[in-house]
């Protein structure tokens, strides 16, 4: 079962940029992760936030999460062409007693332009 | 990196043969995951170990068999290969449960025909 989308499927824009992708998910969660998969690789993790935390932020990402809604926003200012990726949130579900297993979306592709 | 290898990286092979990938990991982290991911589908759970001898089923499990007799080594099989599980497959490894990061190897290219 799905438990994370992503929006929007595809993303372009201009190097210099910001990129905001966002994740909606079904159930209750103690924590999301967003990871980033390069072309040809696996993926890679970014950045977690605990289902208590609001906003976090590493480096150029900012990742926010509201529980009410059941939505997470992953941003990366000042996009460079090397940000060109797919982008995967992922969750625990609560609901399946799923402490140890992650649920992931099918990901948002992002391409920079030079 | 996380130390994390899979083996082979790419493999092609007929309808009804057996087929396994191997994933090594030289973290010593407890669990370790098979995904498969397909166009439109995202990336979706086969199996999962949480010890060695210890495995769990996971969304897709339907074909497919795991065995950890070492910590650092989860084997995925594929009994009789047919062409729906031509796909991308992941091996991922974590410290913890899923509340904290997995460390994915660079994947299986397996094509059945």
């Amino acid at each position: 079962s799905q438990q994370g989308e992503e929006d929007p499927q595809a993303l372009s824009i201009q190097e210099g940029e910001n990129a905001t992708m966002n994740c909606s998910y079904k159930t209750s969660i103690n924590n999301l992760q967003w990871y980033r998969q390069n072309s040809g690789r696996g993926l890679v993790h970014l950045i977690l936030i605990r289902s208590n935390e609001r906003e976090k932020h590493s480096g150029r990402l900012r990742v926010t999460l509201d529980t009410s809604k059941k939505s997470s926003s992953l941003l990366i200012t000042a996009s460079r062409a090397a940000d060109t990726a797919s982008y995967f949130c992922a969750t625990d579900d609560l609901t399946q007693g799923g402490s140890e297993k992650l649920v992931f979306g099918k990901g948002t592709k992002l391409t920079v332009n030079p | 990196d996380a130390g994390i290898t899979q083996s082979p990286r790419h493999k092609v092979t007929e309808t009804g043969t057996p087929v396994t990938l191997r994933c090594h990991q030289t973290e010593n982290h407890r669990y370790m995951y098979w995904y498969r991911q397909d166009p439109g589908h995202g990336l979706r759970l086969i199996h999962y170990s949480y010890g060695v001898k210890d495995t769990d089923k996971g969304e897709v499990s339907d074909g497919y068999s795991v065995s950890r007799s070492k910590t650092e080594d989860f084997l995925l099989t594929l009994e009789s290969a047919t062409s729906s599980q031509t796909s991308v497959y992941f091996c991922a490894i974590s410290e913890g449960q899923a509340r904290t990061p997995q460390h994915f190897g660079d994947g299986t290219r397996l094509s059945i025909l």
